[in-house]
């Protein structure tokens, strides 16, 4: 079975503070990475996808990523109540699959 | 926009119903899932269909069967439903595309309590 740790949180960051949220994954062979943010009550809604070591940027949100290390990771600036959600991690599976393997979810609240 | 429907947000049957959730995609996505969301234990895949009549088992189809008869809709089926199915359901669609930027389009989720 494939795995796809987070730390479940929460996390507690101020308001303007930079939010860092990591995933670890155990297989190798995956490809590609996702965030997907989730807000109570609401369905999970993508935020960046990753497939190349290194870091992509969009706005406030920077995916990380290192295959050798295994891991990725999302970092937020300026970070915003608004911000406050549950951030899912989601690996493809190997061989380029298309079917992904969720991480429970780490909890962020960001106070003013 | 993408837009995939579930059509009830709630949904309270008794043990033992057959339950019938359904969902609806209206971007001619190739790829649709049922997904169950449960406290601590995150999204967990039941199954998924990557083309009409075609299934796949994901990693906890025990219980659960699925129908995919024209390209835009997936139904989860519940045989004989059992208070340990009482969950958030969620479908997600994703186009065929190179695997690497599959990106899940979640509907609202259903609600599910068996009594």
């Amino acid at each position: 079975q494939k795995e796809v740790e987070q730390n479940s949180g929460p996390l507690s960051v101020p308001e303007g503070a930079i939010a860092s949220l990591n995933c670890t994954y155990s297989d190798r062979g995956s490809q590609s990475f996702f965030w997907y943010r989730q807000y109570s009550g609401k369905s999970p809604e993508l935020i960046m996808f990753i497939y190349s070591n290194g870091d992509k940027e969009d706005g406030r949100f920077t995916a990380q990523l290192n295959k050798a290390s295994q891991y990725v990771s999302l970092l937020i600036r300026d970070s915003q109540p608004s911000d406050s959600a549950t951030y899912l991690c989601a690996v493809n599976r190997p061989g380029g699959s298309y079917i992904p393997t969720f991480g429970r979810g780490t909890s962020l609240i960001v106070h003013p | 926009d993408v837009k995939v429907t579930q059509s009830s947000r709630y949904l309270v049957k008794r043990t033992g119903e057959k339950v019938f959730l359904e969902c609806v995609q209206d971007m001619d996505h190739e790829n649709m899932f049922w997904y169950r969301q449960d406290p601590g234990l995150g999204l967990r895949l039941i199954y998924f269909s990557y083309d009409v009549k075609m299934k796949e088992k994901g990693d906890i189809p025990e219980g659960y069967s699925v129908s995919r008869e024209k390209k835009e809709r997936f139904s989860l089926i519940l045989e004989s439903a059992s208070t340990n199915q009482t969950s958030m359901y969620l479908c997600a669609s994703s186009p065929f595309e190179d695997g690497r930027r599959n990106i899940q389009y979640f509907g609202a989720g259903t609600r599910l309590s068996v009594l």
